[in-house]
């Protein structure tokens, strides 16, 4: 059975860090893109970043370029989210998604864990 | 990167279809086949319910479907449930290698 359990969420004031990991069982985490994704209070997904199985590719979503890294660590089938510069803003539950690249769809979520950004 | 479009409630009465409509541009939906839907109920993760525009995951029932025409791709629930109340997100590939989510719909059963 696929799971994927988040953690390293908390409270954190602007312009802290924080540093998310999301820990994978069930399948060859080595095999797959893996993802972050996160929903502000009452609010829509948003997609935060994506990294190849190698780690050799990463993309992120503008308005976290610069303050957000993602990465992995196939021998421990852990991914991260390591977040500096934090603002009010980032306040958001954040899941850890299993990606499928081709055709490109989210097909495992974890629970989420929860980021407040506030003073 | 701004949301893909869709319309911020549907309702409908148990057996009756509905459909959410979700609008991208040629750069996202428009561009290629890789448009996915996801059901998330209050305080739970996404669900993934139609992935590649039209195609269901195993154990998604098939009173759910999915298709594209140009920049809008829709969602589809045929003999609406109970169950079927929910928050309902279509997401999609970019041209720049990154993730589009829509805005949301919320799905009310009457």
């Amino acid at each position: 059975e696929v799971q994927l359990v988040e953690s390293g969420g908390g409270l954190v004031q602007p312009g802290g860090s924080l540093r998310l990991s999301c820990a994978a069982s069930g399948f060859t985490f080595s095999s797959y893109w893996m993802s972050w994704v996160r929903q502000a209070p009452g609010k829509g997904l948003e997609w935060v970043a994506n990294i190849k199985q190698d780690g050799s590719e990463k993309y992120y979503v503008d308005s976290v370029k610069g303050r957000f890294t993602i990465s992995r660590d196939n021998a421990k089938n852990s991914l991260y989210l390591q977040m500096n510069s934090l603002r009010a803003e980032d306040t958001a539950v954040y899941y850890c998604a299993r990606l499928v690249w081709e055709p490109y769809y989210f097909d495992y979520w974890g629970q989420g864990t929860l980021v407040t950004v506030s003073s | 990167q701004s949301a893909l479009t869709q319309p911020a409630s549907v309702s409908g009465s148990p057996g009756q279809s509905i459909t959410i409509s979700c609008t991208g541009t040629s750069s996202d939906v428009g561009g290629y086949n890789y448009v996915s839907w996801y059901q998330q109920h209050p305080g739970k993760a996404p669900k993934l319910m139609i992935y590649e525009v039209s195609n269901r995951p195993s154990g998604v029932s098939n009173r759910f479907s999915g298709s594209k025409s140009g920049n809008t791709a829709s969602l589809t629930i045929s003999g609406l449930q109970a169950e079927d109340e929910a928050d309902y997100y279509c997401s999609s590939y970019t041209s720049s290698s990154t993730s589009r989510f829509g805005t949301g719909t919320k799905v009310t059963v009457l």
